[in-house]
C-alpha cells in the first residue's frame, strides 16, 4: 500500500517551452503533497506544498508564476515548468500523505521522481 | 529555522561491516524523524519512522535511534552488504503541515 506515481519519468524539452509533471497517489487519498527538486549530488529542497482545493504555499525563493502546481483532486497534484530553461534541469520529486497541520506521526510517501532535462 | 546535517558525507566499507551514520537537527521540537535510502537516479524508500516519543526503531538489519534532546539520531546498519550501497537520507518534519526538511545525506559504498 501508500504508492505513488509520478509521470513522467523523465523528459527532456526545449528552452522556452513548459513541462507537466504528474503526481498520483494511487492506493490512498491524500489531503497534501509536496513537491521537491533535486539537484545532482544534493538533497531534496522543497518547493511548494499543495493541498487538495486550494491554492499552494511555496517555500521562499520558488517562483510560483514559473512553477505552478494544481491539486485537483486528492490523489492527483500537478507541477507545470513554465517557459523551462537550462537551469531548470533537475531531479523533480513528490510526496504525498496524510498529514494535517500539527497532526505529527505521519509518514510521506515518495514517488520515483521525474528526471528534467532543459536543452 | 530546522536544519539537519548528516557526517560522514561518504563513507566506503568492505562488505560485511558494522556501520553507523549520524544525524543531528537544531530544532529539538520535532514529532518524528524518518531515515530514507535514495539510489542513484531514483526516488526515495522510507526505511524507518520514529516518532518522538520512542527511542529506535528496528527492521532487519537495520536499526533507528532517536535522542530528542541532543537533537541526534543514528541509523545502525549491521552485517553490511553490497546492496546497501545508496545515498541514506535523514529528514525531520518542520513548520505546518509536515513539511520535511531532509539532511544532505551520507553516500555509502559496500565493496564485495
Amino acid at each position: 500500500g501508500a504508492v505513488v506515481s509520478q509521470h513522467p519519468s523523465w523528459v527532456i524539452c526545449k528552452s522556452g517551452t513548459s513541462v507537466k509533471i504528474e503526481c498520483r497517489s494511487l492506493d490512498f487519498q491524500a489531503t497534501t503533497m509536496f513537491w521537491y527538486r533535486q539537484f545532482p549530488k544534493q538533497s531534496l529542497m522543497l518547493m511548494a506544498t499543495s493541498n487538495e482545493g486550494s491554492k499552494a504555499t511555496y517555500e521562499q525563493g520558488v517562483e510560483k508564476d514559473k512553477f505552478l502546481i494544481n491539486h485537483a483532486s486528492l490523489t492527483l497534484s500537478t507541477l507545470t515548468v513554465t517557459s523551462a530553461h537550462p537551469e531548470d534541469s533537475s531531479f523533480y520529486i513528490c510526496s504525498a500523505g496524510l498529514a494535517a497541520i500539527h497532526s505529527g506521526g505521519d509518514e510521506q510517501y515518495f514517488g520515483p521522481g521525474t528526471r528534467l532535462t532543459v536543452t | 529555522k530546522q536544519e539537519v546535517t548528516q557526517i560522514p558525507a561518504a563513507l566506503s566499507v568492505p562488505e560485511g561491516e558494522n556501520l553507523v551514520l549520524n544525524c543531528s537537527f537544531t530544532d529539538s521540537a520535532i514529532y518524528n524523524l524518518q531515515w530514507f535510502r535514495q539510489d542513484p537516479g531514483k526516488g526515495l524508500t522510507s526505511l524507518l519512522l520514529i516518532q518522538s516519543s520512542q527511542r529506535e526503531q528496528t527492521s532487519g538489519r537495520l536499526n533507528a535511534s532517536l535522542d530528542k534532546s541532543s537533537g541526534r539520531s543514528t541509523l545502525y546498519i549491521a552485517a553490511s552488504q553490497p546492496g546497501d550501497s545508496a545515498t541514506y537520507l535523514c529528514a525531520v518534519p518542520s513548520g505546518g503541515y509536515n513539511k520535511l526538511i531532509f539532511g544532505a545525506g551520507t553516500r555509502l559504498a559496500v565493496h564485495p
